[in-house]
């Protein structure tokens, strides 16, 4: 199985601030990564697919990076609603596999 | 807009079989494939397996032996299956759509049920 590993598992930050978020995988999975949010309560929703590409709907203030082992979620300025827990996906091979997480609190 | 529902028991008993369906709406089941995720409560998502309309599965290797999936195209569900049960299967269960155009990626949700297993 493809380990994903995340890091930090969670920050604090104030509204404003740059978030980033890193997904590390365990062999090379080309961009076949994506992103979620997730609420308390609440299911998932997709933020990044494709390591990079962002979904429908989602603010421009979301970008994602990265191909191989390594990516990044960014959050160029946090937002009250953006607290919340995230997380990697790989699709590169079976079974798929999630990050551990990351919760953004805040400051 | 594709709209899923999760529904089944939420309480079963240890050794026995937890059975969970996904109604979905706004689109047919065909042609797409339909994924089980579980959450247990405080802890990140495992990916359960996955079902393409046909019929054709393919599991995690973790549950094969225990978990079955498969889909109804008249009344426009997916259902799950697990035998055995214990106390470490109790979580969210998520269905979602797997799009394996989008790097593979889930983009629709259900808001998943609470499944406890406990006597």
């Amino acid at each position: 199985d493809i380990q994903m590993t995340q890091s930090p598992s969670s920050v604090s930050a104030s509204v404003g601030d740059r978030v980033t978020i890193t997904c590390q995988a365990s062999q090379g999975i080309s961009t076949w990564l994506a992103w979620y949010q997730q609420k308390p309560g609440k299911a998932p929703k997709l933020l990044i697919y494709d390591a990079s590409n962002l979904h429908s709907g989602v603010p421009s203030r979301f970008s994602g990076s990265g191909s191989g082992t390594d990516f990044t979620l960014t959050i160029s300025s946090l937002q009250p609603e953006d607290f919340a827990t995230y997380y990697c996906q790989q699709s590169n091979s079976f079974p798929l596999t999630f990050g551990g997480g990351t919760k953004v609190e805040i400051k | 807009q594709v709209q899923l529902q999760e529904s089944g028991p939420g309480l079963v008993k240890p050794s026995e079989t937890l059975s969970l369906t996904c109604s979905v709406s706004g689109g047919s089941i065909s042609n797409y494939y339909w994924s089980w995720i579980r959450q247990p409560p405080g802890k990140g998502l495992e990916w359960l397996g996955y079902i393409f309309h046909s019929g054709s599965t393919k599991y995690n290797p973790s549950l094969e032996s225990r978990v079955s999936m498969s889909g109804d195209t008249s009344k426009n569900q997916i259902s799950l299956k697990m035998t055995s049960v214990t106390a470490a299967d109790a979580a969210v269960y998520f269905c979602a759509r797997w799009l394996p155009d989008a790097a593979g990626s889930f983009v629709f949700w259900g808001q998943g049920i609470l499944v406890i297993v406990s006597s």
